[in-house]
């Protein structure tokens, strides 16, 4: 079956400038999360979503980044007046409900996201 | 601090050798434990899962432990192609969280 599809797949934008950034889940998966990868560092998370309800965004660095979910699925990535420090790879995972947490999660290709 | 760690960052190897990635948290109190790899300009393809409870898991020429005691993991690959050739991410869940906390990695290449 299909897997999570991210959109766009590159993006290059000035600074200032806002962005969004798309996630299309796995069909039937209700947990959702937004993770960043800079250029020669690990994976960070940003926030997660279990149907449309976010109960933990701890990991947003900023009040510039948001995020949604609707119909509890595709979500939207947000960053305003984007800033160089910005520039990474957004990678989107998902998950199925499952029993509790042992739930693989599945990632897509990311959108990398260039800020000039 | 709930932290992983991976050691080495970079590793090459001549084909059909077989190889251990290893792969170190710190608080034993995991949710599951997950191998991931990464080829150059693409997301993580998901490898294994182990659950808390389990020892190990194997798929084709892949095997990964786990040793809650001594907070450690390791992913068994068996005689290793070029095209094996990726980075390999290991990521722990604590029962605490809901995300995955990676570490940041092993970069295997395999020589034809």
């Amino acid at each position: 079956g299909a897997g999570v599809s991210q959109s766009p797949s590159n993006k290059v934008t000035e600074k200032g400038k806002d962005v969004e950034l798309r996630c299309d889940p796995i069909s039937g998966h209700t947990a959702l999360y937004w993770y960043r990868q800079r250029l020669g560092q690990g994976l960070e998370f940003l926030i997660y979503f279990q149907g449309n309800s976010a109960p933990d965004k701890s990991g947003l660095p900023s009040d510039r980044f948001s995020a949604e979910r609707t119909g509890g699925s595709v979500s939207t990535l947000t960053i305003q007046r984007t800033q160089q420090e910005d520039s990474a790879v957004y990678l989107c995972a998902s998950s199925s409900p499952g029993t509790g947490l042992n739930q693989p999660q599945h990632f897509g290709d990311g959108t990398r996201l260039s800020i000039l | 601090k709930q932290e992983v760690t991976q050691i080495p960052a970079a590793l090459s190897v001549p084909e059909g050798e077989n190889l251990v990635l290893n792969c170190s948290f710190t608080d034993s109190a995991i949710y599951n434990l997950q191998w991931f790899r990464q080829d150059p300009g693409k997301g993580l393809t998901s490898l294994l899962l182990i659950q808390s409870s389990q020892r190990e898991q194997t798929s084709g020429r892949l095997n990964a432990s786990l040793d809650k005691s001594s907070g450690r993991s390791t992913l068994y690959i068996a005689a290793s192609q070029p095209g094996d050739s990726a980075t390999y991410l290991c990521a722990v869940k604590w029962g605490s969280a809901r995300q995955l906390t990676f570490g940041s990695g092993t970069q295997l290449t395999v020589l034809p």
